[in-house]
């Protein structure tokens, strides 16, 4: 069975500086990993992915996260954070299989609370 | 264009109602979910239909009974409200194995039981 395990329920930092939400997964067989955001009151936007190759992964908005296999981990960093970047960023596995009965697990969720 | 959309956003009922929750997606894909994400923002999957056949129940209640039309539609309806029902109900779908198993997320439904 799959796990993801978010290390930080919530993470405060001042704008501009450059910040670190940490994700890592336990699994028995290869994955997929996501980083998910959600702003208030709004829906799951996907902010990056990692399927294969580099293990440096950029998404939108300035992020991006590298993929530790060894460490299975999966942290997302962006250099410097805006006052717009406040959300809960969910970090996602999902089994490399990817058939009929894949499915995502998500960790439990950080929430960026950037601060002027 | 909106590629998964759920209908409605927002949604306040009593306890003991039965209510649904409408999902569609025009992206062509094969696969799609019901996720529940709780008061505490925990998301975890509730169904999964491939091709309209159900695949994944994850033990969830039998008052929610999914129901897929065909492959572009699958709603969610809910017997005899209860409380604990409260939460942000999300609809996605995935495309095929080659487009990377990415998974696709509505917009969510906030469903609030009184």
């Amino acid at each position: 069975a799959q796990s993801v395990t978010q290390l930080d329920s919530q993470v405060p930092v001042f704008e501009e500086a450059p910040v670190e939400l940490r994700c890592n997964y336990s699994s028995s067989v290869s994955v997929y990993l996501f980083w998910y955001v959600q702003y208030p009151n709004q829906g799951l936007q996907l902010l990056l992915k990692y399927l294969s190759g580099s293990t440096l992964v950029k998404g939108i908005n300035g992020f991006e996260a590298e993929f530790n296999k060894s460490q299975t981990s999966f942290h997302l960093r962006k250099p410097s954070v805006h006052i717009s970047d406040t959300a809960e960023y969910f970090c996602a596995v999902s089994e490399f299989d990817g058939g009929a009965t894949n499915k995502l697990i998500f960790g439990t969720g950080t929430l960026l609370a950037v601060q002027p | 264009d909106t590629a998964v959309s759920q209908t409605p956003k927002y949604l306040v009922t009593q306890m003991g109602n039965d209510k649904s929750i409408k999902c569609e997606q025009n992206l062509g894909h094969d696969t799609m979910y019901w996720y529940k994400q709780d008061s505490k923002k925990f998301l975890k999957i509730m169904f999964s239909y491939n091709n309209k056949e159900l695949i994944i129940n994850e033990t969830v209640p039998n008052r929610f009974s999914p129901k897929s039309p065909d492959k572009a539609h699958l709603n969610l309806h809910i017997n005899s409200l209860e409380l604990g029902d409260s939460a942000v109900y999300f609809c996605a779908s995935k495309g095929q194995a080659y487009s990377g198993n990415t998974i696709y997320f509505g917009e969510g439904s906030w469903l609030t039981v009184v």
